[in-house]
Protein backbone atom coordinates (compact mmCIF):
# COMPACT_ATOMS: atom_id res chain seq x y z
CA UNK A 1 0.00 0.00 0.00
CA UNK A 2 1.22 3.31 -0.72
CA UNK A 3 1.11 6.01 2.02
CA UNK A 4 2.46 8.14 4.19
CA UNK A 5 4.40 7.00 7.82
CA UNK A 6 5.31 9.35 10.49
CA UNK A 7 6.85 7.99 13.76
CA UNK A 8 6.50 7.64 16.56
CA UNK A 9 2.35 8.40 16.93
CA UNK A 10 3.61 9.73 20.94
CA UNK A 11 6.62 11.32 21.77
CA UNK A 12 8.00 12.84 25.02
CA UNK A 13 11.02 15.03 25.60
CA UNK A 14 12.51 16.89 28.30
CA UNK A 15 12.88 20.25 27.97
CA UNK A 16 16.18 21.27 26.38
CA UNK A 17 16.26 18.08 24.33
CA UNK A 18 16.42 18.35 20.42
CA UNK A 19 13.87 15.35 19.11
CA UNK A 20 13.67 14.44 15.49
CA UNK A 21 10.16 13.11 13.91
CA UNK A 22 10.18 11.37 11.62
CA UNK A 23 8.23 11.10 7.90
CA UNK A 24 8.39 8.46 5.09
CA UNK A 25 6.41 8.18 1.78
CA UNK A 26 6.34 5.39 -1.42
CA UNK A 27 4.14 7.44 -3.36
CA UNK A 28 6.82 9.06 -5.16
CA UNK A 29 6.13 12.48 -4.94
CA UNK A 30 8.33 14.97 -4.97
CA UNK A 31 7.04 17.24 -2.34
CA UNK A 32 6.76 17.26 0.79
CA UNK A 33 5.69 19.30 4.16
CA UNK A 34 5.76 19.56 7.62
CA UNK A 35 2.82 21.32 9.79
CA UNK A 36 2.30 21.92 13.37
CA UNK A 37 -1.81 21.78 14.59
CA UNK A 38 -2.49 23.32 17.86
CA UNK A 39 -5.91 22.64 19.80
CA UNK A 40 -8.74 24.54 18.12
CA UNK A 41 -6.63 25.48 15.65
CA UNK A 42 -5.87 24.99 11.56
CA UNK A 43 -3.09 23.61 10.28
CA UNK A 44 0.41 25.91 9.82
CA UNK A 45 3.32 25.25 7.77
CA UNK A 46 6.63 24.91 9.41
CA UNK A 47 8.87 23.76 6.22
CA UNK A 48 8.26 22.49 3.05
CA UNK A 49 10.58 20.67 0.25
CA UNK A 50 10.07 20.32 -3.63
CA UNK A 51 12.93 18.19 -4.29
CA UNK A 52 15.82 16.56 -3.26
CA UNK A 53 18.42 18.96 -1.53
CA UNK A 54 16.30 21.68 -0.86
CA UNK A 55 13.78 23.13 1.71
CA UNK A 56 12.05 26.20 2.16
CA UNK A 57 11.07 27.96 5.56
CA UNK A 58 7.08 28.41 5.91
CA UNK A 59 5.24 30.65 8.30
CA UNK A 60 6.30 29.23 11.60
CA UNK A 61 10.23 27.87 11.12
CA UNK A 62 11.89 29.28 13.92
CA UNK A 63 13.38 26.58 16.01
CA UNK A 64 12.39 23.71 13.92
CA UNK A 65 15.26 22.25 11.17
CA UNK A 66 14.63 19.94 8.23
CA UNK A 67 16.73 17.77 5.56
CA UNK A 68 15.55 16.48 1.84
CA UNK A 69 18.21 13.60 1.61
CA UNK A 70 16.42 11.40 -0.35
CA UNK A 71 12.96 11.84 -1.73
CA UNK A 72 11.48 9.33 0.42
CA UNK A 73 12.27 10.78 3.56
CA UNK A 74 11.78 14.44 5.24
CA UNK A 75 12.99 14.40 8.84
CA UNK A 76 12.13 17.41 11.04
CA UNK A 77 14.09 18.56 14.11
CA UNK A 78 12.45 20.22 16.98
CA UNK A 79 15.47 22.04 18.48
CA UNK A 80 15.83 23.90 22.11
CA UNK A 81 14.92 26.79 20.67
CA UNK A 82 11.41 26.42 20.05
CA UNK A 83 9.64 27.89 22.71
CA UNK A 84 6.05 25.93 22.55
CA UNK A 85 7.25 22.71 21.35
CA UNK A 86 4.51 20.50 22.91
CA UNK A 87 1.53 20.23 19.49
CA UNK A 88 0.77 17.66 16.57
CA UNK A 89 2.88 17.15 14.02
CA UNK A 90 1.72 16.70 10.64
CA UNK A 91 4.10 15.63 7.49
CA UNK A 92 2.38 15.42 4.01
CA UNK A 93 3.26 15.03 0.39
CA UNK A 94 2.13 16.31 -3.24
CA UNK A 95 2.84 15.76 -6.67
CA UNK A 96 4.98 18.34 -7.37
CA UNK A 97 3.41 21.53 -5.50
CA UNK A 98 0.15 20.37 -7.12
CA UNK A 99 -2.75 21.51 -3.95
CA UNK A 100 -4.27 18.27 -3.31
CA UNK A 101 -1.77 17.05 -0.39
CA UNK A 102 -2.12 13.54 1.40
CA UNK A 103 -0.81 13.48 5.43
CA UNK A 104 0.74 11.21 7.29
CA UNK A 105 -1.01 10.02 10.91
CA UNK A 106 0.95 12.55 12.81
CA UNK A 107 3.01 12.77 16.27
CA UNK A 108 2.26 13.99 19.24
CA UNK A 109 5.05 15.76 20.72
CA UNK A 110 4.72 16.58 24.60
CA UNK A 111 7.09 18.09 26.07
CA UNK A 112 7.90 17.98 29.74
CA UNK B 1 0.82 33.56 8.05
CA UNK B 2 -3.14 34.05 6.88
CA UNK B 3 -5.73 31.82 7.80
CA UNK B 4 -8.92 31.14 6.17
CA UNK B 5 -12.19 32.31 8.27
CA UNK B 6 -14.10 29.03 8.81
CA UNK B 7 -17.77 28.82 10.25
CA UNK B 8 -19.12 27.68 12.45
CA UNK B 9 -16.67 26.85 14.49
CA UNK B 10 -18.09 23.73 15.99
CA UNK B 11 -22.29 22.25 14.98
CA UNK B 12 -24.15 20.09 17.18
CA UNK B 13 -26.90 17.82 15.27
CA UNK B 14 -28.99 14.87 15.13
CA UNK B 15 -28.14 12.31 13.37
CA UNK B 16 -30.07 12.61 10.09
CA UNK B 17 -30.21 16.39 9.30
CA UNK B 18 -28.23 18.02 7.02
CA UNK B 19 -24.97 20.02 7.64
CA UNK B 20 -23.83 23.29 5.91
CA UNK B 21 -20.59 25.24 6.76
CA UNK B 22 -18.51 27.78 4.97
CA UNK B 23 -14.72 29.38 4.44
CA UNK B 24 -14.28 32.80 2.95
CA UNK B 25 -11.03 34.92 2.46
CA UNK B 26 -10.12 38.44 1.45
CA UNK B 27 -7.97 37.22 -1.35
CA UNK B 28 -9.14 34.57 -4.40
CA UNK B 29 -7.48 31.00 -4.67
CA UNK B 30 -6.96 29.48 -7.39
CA UNK B 31 -8.12 25.93 -5.97
CA UNK B 32 -10.14 25.18 -2.71
CA UNK B 33 -10.38 21.48 -0.87
CA UNK B 34 -12.17 20.41 2.06
CA UNK B 35 -10.39 18.33 4.00
CA UNK B 36 -11.90 15.89 7.32
CA UNK B 37 -9.94 14.84 10.36
CA UNK B 38 -10.90 12.30 13.36
CA UNK B 39 -9.32 12.96 16.67
CA UNK B 40 -5.58 11.60 16.96
CA UNK B 41 -5.22 11.20 13.47
CA UNK B 42 -4.11 13.08 10.16
CA UNK B 43 -6.62 14.68 7.60
CA UNK B 44 -7.89 13.12 4.51
CA UNK B 45 -8.86 14.92 1.77
CA UNK B 46 -12.70 15.11 0.93
CA UNK B 47 -13.21 16.92 -2.49
CA UNK B 48 -11.07 19.18 -3.97
CA UNK B 49 -12.48 21.96 -6.76
CA UNK B 50 -10.53 24.11 -9.23
CA UNK B 51 -12.77 26.26 -11.11
CA UNK B 52 -14.77 29.15 -10.08
CA UNK B 53 -18.59 27.99 -9.90
CA UNK B 54 -17.81 24.46 -10.11
CA UNK B 55 -20.02 22.19 -7.83
CA UNK B 56 -18.40 18.71 -6.50
CA UNK B 57 -19.96 15.87 -5.08
CA UNK B 58 -18.83 12.70 -2.77
CA UNK B 59 -21.04 10.52 -2.05
CA UNK B 60 -23.20 12.79 0.58
CA UNK B 61 -20.80 15.32 0.55
CA UNK B 62 -21.54 18.56 -1.79
CA UNK B 63 -18.70 21.25 -2.32
CA UNK B 64 -18.92 24.56 -4.18
CA UNK B 65 -15.94 27.05 -5.55
CA UNK B 66 -17.63 30.83 -4.62
CA UNK B 67 -18.10 32.40 -8.07
CA UNK B 68 -15.85 35.31 -5.99
CA UNK B 69 -13.04 32.81 -5.96
CA UNK B 70 -13.30 34.00 -2.60
CA UNK B 71 -15.28 31.91 -0.72
CA UNK B 72 -16.31 27.66 -0.53
CA UNK B 73 -19.15 25.84 1.33
CA UNK B 74 -19.36 22.15 1.98
CA UNK B 75 -22.65 20.72 2.44
CA UNK B 76 -23.33 17.12 3.94
CA UNK B 77 -26.90 15.33 3.99
CA UNK B 78 -28.43 13.22 6.15
CA UNK B 79 -25.43 12.77 8.54
CA UNK B 80 -24.81 9.91 10.09
CA UNK B 81 -22.20 8.89 13.28
CA UNK B 82 -19.16 8.50 11.60
CA UNK B 83 -19.61 11.93 9.62
CA UNK B 84 -18.28 13.24 13.47
CA UNK B 85 -14.96 14.96 13.56
CA UNK B 86 -13.19 18.47 11.93
CA UNK B 87 -13.76 19.30 8.88
CA UNK B 88 -11.12 21.63 7.45
CA UNK B 89 -11.03 24.31 3.96
CA UNK B 90 -7.76 25.28 2.64
CA UNK B 91 -7.15 27.39 -0.58
CA UNK B 92 -4.06 27.23 -2.80
CA UNK B 93 -2.78 29.98 -5.24
CA UNK B 94 -0.66 29.72 -8.24
CA UNK B 95 1.03 32.82 -7.82
CA UNK B 96 3.74 33.39 -5.29
CA UNK B 97 4.53 31.33 -2.34
CA UNK B 98 2.47 28.09 -3.24
CA UNK B 99 1.32 26.31 -0.46
CA UNK B 100 -2.20 25.81 1.60
CA UNK B 101 -3.86 27.96 3.33
CA UNK B 102 -5.94 26.32 5.97
CA UNK B 103 -9.33 27.45 7.95
CA UNK B 104 -9.28 27.24 11.87
CA UNK B 105 -11.66 24.04 11.26
CA UNK B 106 -15.34 22.72 12.16
CA UNK B 107 -15.98 20.19 14.95
CA UNK B 108 -19.12 18.41 13.80
CA UNK B 109 -20.74 16.61 17.03
CA UNK B 110 -23.66 14.19 16.08
CA UNK B 111 -26.13 13.61 18.73
CA UNK B 112 -27.59 9.96 17.68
Amino acid sequence: DGGITQSPKYLFRKEGQNVTLSCEQNLNHDAMYWYRQDPGQGLRLIYYSQIVNDFQKGDIAEGYSVSREKKESFPLTVTSAQKNPTAFYLCASSIDLRPEQFFGPGTRLTVL
Amino acid sequence: GQQLNQSPQSMFIQEGEDVSMNCTSSSIFNTWLWYKQDPGEGPVLLIALYKAGELTSNGRLTAQFGITRKDSFLNISASIPSDVGIYFCAGHRLQGAQKLVFGQGTRLTINP
